[in-house]
């Protein structure tokens, strides 16, 4: 499965809760990213990181919140802060080191009521 | 920043048609063009990816066209199938500062038998 995994698959919360999804990878690459889905919609940047301890945010970034404290793990987490956190969440993993081929993991799907 | 459009969001035709997907970027800068076929509820997967030093590039019965003057790039699906059914995606990057990719908006093809 390209060596890029999410977990959980499907993630229920009640409002006011804040929530983490995980997203590891092991292929060596050293940019991640998190994209947000809704129905019908393309994707969106919430964060993105190219080297450990570094990262910025991506076009949607309220509300959500990343670490990058090993290059194989970039874990997302939803606050309680945004206002729509019912999404299908995908992380993503790209080599910066030549290749341009960018990786998806199976995604989140989170659902919050 | 870039800004890449989609046409058309939906798409369908009968078992054997071609299927052409047309997408349009605004930053002469960018310079890989990536398309990525989405099943319900999986993760986007890359069919086929274009370099902006070539303009054509086939892959059994997918093409992609890229024309850099216009700034437009398109996928060719030939003699489609069932199978094909999905949201397809294209993309686009620069090569310089940040490597993001920017998303267009989808296009859901549907191949009826």
């Amino acid at each position: 499965d390209g060596g890029i995994t999410q977990s959980p698959k499907y993630l229920f919360r009640k409002e006011g809760q804040n929530v983490t999804l995980s997203c590891e990878q092991n292929l060596n690459h050293d940019a991640m990213y998190w994209y947000r889905q809704d129905p019908g919609q393309g994707l969106r940047l919430i964060y993105y990181s190219q080297i450990v301890n570094d990262f910025q945010k991506g076009d949607i970034a309220e509300g959500y919140s990343v670490s990058r404290e090993k290059k194989e793990s970039f874990p997302l987490t939803v606050t309680s802060a945004q206002k729509n956190p019912t999404a299908f969440y995908l992380c993503a993993s790209r080599s910066t080191g030549g290749s341009y081929e960018q990786y998806f993991g199976p995604g989140t799907r989170l659902t919050v009521t | 920043g870039e800004n890449v459009e989609q046409h058309p969001s939906t798409l369908s035709v009968q078992e054997g048609d071609s299927a052409v997907i047309k997408c349009t970027y605004s930053d002469s800068a960018s310079n890989y063009f990536p398309w990525y076929k989405q099943e319900l509820g999986k993760r986007p997967q890359l069919i086929i990816d274009i370099r902006s030093n070539v303009g054509e590039k086939k892959d059994q019965r997918i093409a992609v066209t890229l024309n850099k003057t216009a700034k437009h790039f398109s996928l060719h699906i030939t003699e489609t199938q069932p199978e094909d059914s999905a949201v397809y995606f294209c993309a686009a990057r620069r090569n310089t500062g940040f490597q993001k990719l920017v998303f267009g908006t989808g296009t859901r093809l549907l191949v009826s038998p």
